[in-house]
Order: C-alpha cells, then sequence, then structure tokens
C-alpha cells in the first residue's frame, strides 16, 4: 500500500461547481498535512496546511480525520483557472525528519 | 528574487554517462531535498538534507549520490545514468520542514536517458 493515495482523476466539473478531493494516509504516526497546487509543467506550490479542526481559505476547505487517515479539500464555485493537479503531502512522523511524502495527485479541469 | 534554481533544465544523456544536478537556494534554508516526478507516480523523495553537510536517504535513493558542501547548495548526481532514470527532477528547501510544511520548489530538470 502507498504510503499516500489519492484518485488521480481526472475530474472534468463545470465553472462554479463543487468538487472535493480526499487522500488516504498510512501512517497513523502522521503529524502534518497540506494541500499542494502543481499547474502542468511547473513546479508544486502550497495551496494550504490541514489542521485537525479543519480550515478554510477562501473557496477552499480542508479537513482531516485522523480515526479514517484521509484529508480532503473541497473547492467551491470552481473557476478555471482552478485547473491542475492537487497533491496532498504528509509528513510522516516527528516534525523534524524533513520526509514529507507527496501523494500521485489529482487532477481537475474546469470547462466553461 | 531567484528562490530556488536548478541547473540545468534540460539534458539528455546516454546509458552509463554520468551527470550532476545542481540546486542553489538564496533563502537560508536548513533543508534540502531532491525528488523525481514521474507520471502516474508522484512526486518521490530520493534523498534529502537537514543542514550542511548532512545527506539523508528518502525513498529512491539508489542510483544516486548527493552532496551538501555548502548549505545553499545540493547536487544530485548520477554515476551510471539508466533509462528508468528518465524523469523530472524537482529540488527543494525549506526552513523547519514538519511544522510549516511549505517547500519551495525549484522549476524542476528533465532529464532523458537513450
Amino acid at each position: 500500500r502507498k504510503e499516500v493515495e489519492q484518485d488521480p482523476g481526472p475530474f472534468n466539473v463545470p465553472e462554479g461547481a463543487t468538487v472535493a478531493f480526499n487522500c488516504t494516509y498510512s501512517n497513523s504516526a502522521s503529524q502534518s498535512f497540506f494541500w499542494y497546487r502543481q499547474d502542468c509543467r511547473k513546479e508544486p506550490k502550497l495551496l494550504m496546511s490541514v489542521y485537525s479542526s479543519g480550515n478554510e481559505d477562501g473557496r477552499f476547505t480542508a479537513q482531516l480525520n485522523r480515526a479514517s487517515q484521509y484529508i480532503s479539500l473541497l473547492i467551491r464555485d470552481s473557476k478555471l483557472s482552478d485547473s491542475a493537479t492537487y497533491l496532498c503531502v504528509v509528513n510522516l512522523g516527528s516534525s523534524n525528519t524533513g520526509k514529507l511524502i507527496f501523494g500521485q495527485g489529482t487532477t481537475l479541469q474546469v470547462k466553461p | 528574487n531567484a528562490g530556488v534554481t536548478q541547473t540545468p533544465k534540460f539534458r539528455v544523456l546516454k546509458t552509463g554517462q554520468s551527470m550532476t544536478l545542481l540546486c542553489a537556494q538564496d533563502m537560508n534554508h536548513e533543508y534540502m531535498y531532491w525528488y523525481r516526478q514521474d507520471p502516474g507516480m508522484g512526486l518521490r523523495l530520493i534523498h534529502y538534507s537537514v543542514g550542511e553537510g548532512t545527506t539523508a536517504k528518502g525513498e529512491v535513493p539508489d542510483g544516486y549520490n548527493v552532496s551538501r558542501l555548502k548549505k545553499q547548495n545540493f547536487l544530485l548526481g548520477l554515476e551510471s545514468a539508466a533509462p528508468s532514470q528518465t524523469s523530472v527532477y524537482f529540488c527543494a528547501s525549506s526552513t523547519l520542514a514538519g511544522i510549516t510544511g511549505e517547500l519551495f520548489f525549484g522549476e524542476g530538470s528533465r532529464l532523458t536517458v537513450l
């Protein structure tokens, strides 16, 4: 089993739609969780951290479920510019190991 | 605003050749990383460093060596390139890796091994 797993998609949605991605992780000792965004042929960039209580940044909401070992990303009112690959990232173990593990990514295509 | 710079950005090698990828960061970050990205596999950690003079193995270290002689530079070497090492290589750096989770990536180096 992969340490971090995502549905690769692609998710094809119309503008204005709400879309949700899930990510599961295998190591119950994982300490911190993040979502990154990667545009085609570009480098990944941090989208948002995921906190235990859930957190929101504009149209983006991230949730963490430690009991079921998954995190989610919800995008409301999708824009064309949201088209990208969304990477789930987990820090395995203690906070200073330096080992952030990336999921394979979920591709989102927002259509006009 | 250089951030993380990788050189070269593109390279074609023949099987058995050697090469070095250079990563330089100007943000005074302690942590540096080398990842490779392949279709359907996501980003996989090759090696990383938590400070000058230190290196550690990641998920897929075989066939690669690294060095961190200066804090700002992290070199990735391929001693004898194989077609399986055809990939996009990303270097990244960060401050406290686990706490903030923000890695700053270079633009990537596309390597093809024939």
